[in-house]
C-alpha cells in the first residue's frame, strides 16, 4: 500500500454535470499528478502541481482544472462531463518533480 | 502515432521462463518508469530510469538512451508476476504512456 488515497472509490455522472475527485498524497509528498485510463488503454497525462502551482499539463481541455492544497492534497474537478469521460481516474504523488511516484488506487467515474 | 510503443501486447509465459518486455519511445526524456498495474487498477511504480540498468529481486529494467529504447525483464517468472506491465516517459513536465502489455504467466 502507498499511502496515496483517492475518493470516492466509484461515482456515477449523467452527462452535463460536473465532478471533483480527491486525492490525499503519501505524507511529505509535494508533488501530485493525475491521469485518465478509459477502459483497456494506458494512461492519460492530466496534469501535475507542485506546491500548489500547475506544473505541466497533458492534452485535455479547460473543463479538466484542479487544484492542490497547503497540505498537497488535491482535487480534480471535471465540467459538462461527456460520455467520453467515463475512465479510471488515478493520483500519483511524489517528494518532487521527477521523482517515483506513487499511484493511488483510483477512481472509477461512469457518466451515463 | 504513439509517443510510447510497447511489445509485445499480449504475452502468456510457463512459470519459470525469462520473460522480456520492450519500450521504444519517439521523443526526447528525463526518465523513463515501468509501471505493473493489477486487474482493479492499482499502479505500482517498480523502475525509474535515466540510464543504464536497475534491478530489483527478479526484474531487471535496463535503458538505452542513444536507441530510445529500454526493456523489463522478469527471472524465474511466476504467476503472480500475472499484470499488465506498462511503460511511461516523462519528457519535461508531460508523461506520456504505453498501452501496457498484459502478461499471463501459467503454473
Amino acid at each position: 500500500e502507498t499511502g496515496v488515497t483517492q475518493s470516492p472509490t466509484h461515482l456515477i455522472k449523467t452527462r452535463g454535470q460536473q465532478v471533483t475527485l480527491r486525492c490525499s498524497s503519501q505524507s511529505g509528498h509535494n508533488t501530485v499528478s493525475w491521469y485518465q485510463q478509459a477502459l483497456g488503454q494506458g494512461p492519460q497525462f492530466i496534469f501535475q502541481y507542485y506546491r500548489e502551482e500547475e506544473n505541466g499539463r497533458g492534452n485535455f481541455p479547460p473543463r479538466f482544472s484542479g487544484l492542490q492544497f497547503p497540505n498537497y492534497s488535491s482535487e480534480l474537478n471535471v465540467n459538462a462531463l461527456e460520455l467520453d469521460d467515463s475512465a479510471l481516474y488515478l493520483c500519483a504523488s511524489s517528494l518532487g518533480n521527477g521523482e517515483t511516484q506513487y499511484f493511488g488506487p483510483g477512481t472509477r467515474l461512469l457518466v451515463l | 502515432k504513439n509517443e510510447v510503443e510497447q511489445s509485445p501486447q499480449n504475452l502468456t509465459a510457463q512459470e519459470g521462463e525469462f520473460i522480456t518486455i520492450n519500450c521504444s519511445y519517439s521523443v526526447g526524456i528525463s526518465a523513463l518508469h515501468w509501471l505493473q498495474q493489477h486487474p482493479g487498477g492499482g499502479i505500482v511504480s517498480l523502475f525509474m530510469l535515466s540510464s543504464g540498468k536497475k534491478k530489483h529481486g527478479r526484474l531487471i529494467a535496463t535503458i538505452n538512451i542513444q536507441e530510445k529504447h529500454s526493456s523489463l525483464h522478469i527471472t524465474a517468472s511466476h504467476p503472480r508476476d500475472s499484470a499488465v506491465y506498462i511503460c511511461a516517459v516523462r519528457k519535461s513536465n508531460q508523461f506520456y504512456f504505453g498501452t501496457g502489455t498484459s502478461l499471463t504467466v501459467i503454473p
